[in-house]
């Protein structure tokens, strides 16, 4: 099962700062957290992931809180091709991604 | 670089038949993960193989199965297809599979069993 919480959907504007929260509140202290995104019928692209420091790529922003038990995907500048499902996931050594339901994102003109 | 490629991109089977899918992982990757995508269950896990060998298996029958070669390319099988394994295989290629490694994804193999 996954060890995680996301909410089933979520809207932003085009334009504005997309914040997707995850709760992952018995994530083990060897365990990174990992996000994804699936648009339609495609394969899940990675984006972004981290153990407990806040990490930043060209595509996104991930805030990990102090004690792990949540963590923020900011997309900063939403566009309407970010619209997709988003999958945060925890990951320990050589386990297998284990994807729960995600979040469906809506990025509206 | 090119991506992960899986192949064929959509096939259809009749119950009973097996199947064979292949994914070719990004160069220099040895870890390849497959997964089995439907409406119902989401993104399920299947197995994943590393440096030819079967590290992690998934809650499947035996009727799925796969194998991967000295290349890393890796072939998963499908026998006696039932309707219900109607759906998108996934296959997911990384550099060793361990910590702090990201997965790549190919764009899937959608199989329709009729």
């Amino acid at each position: 099962d996954a060890k995680t919480t996301q909410p089933p959907s979520m809207d932003c504007a085009e334009g504005r700062a997309a914040n997707l929260p995850c709760n992952h509140s018995t994530i083990s202290g060897n365990e990174y957290v990992y996000w994804y995104r699936q648009i339609h019928s495609q394969g899940p692209q990675y984006i972004i992931h981290g153990l407990k420091n806040n990490e930043t790529n060209e595509m996104a922003s991930l805030i990990i809180t102090e004690d792990r038990k949540s963590s923020t995907l900011i997309l900063p500048h939403a566009t309407l091709r970010d619209t997709a499902v988003y999958y945060c996931i925890v990951r320990a050594f050589s386990q297998k991604l284990v994807f729960g339901q995600g979040t469906r994102l809506t990025i509206n003109p | 670089k090119a991506g992960v490629t899986q192949t064929p991109r959509y096939l259809i089977k009749t119950r009973g038949q097996q199947v064979t899918l292949s994914c070719s992982p990004i160069s220099g990757h040895r870890s390849v993960s497959w997964y089995q995508q439907t409406p119902g269950q989401g993104l399920q896990f299947l197995f994943e193989y590393f440096s030819e060998t079967q590290r992690n298996k998934g809650n499947f029958p035996g009727r799925f199965s796969g194998r991967q070669f000295s290349n890393s390319r890796s072939e998963m099988n499908v026998s006696t297809l039932e309707l219900g394994d109607s759906a998108l295989y996934l296959c997911a290629s990384s550099l060793d599979g361990r910590l702090n490694t990201e997965a790549f994804f190919g764009q899937g193999t959608r199989l329709t069993v009729v």
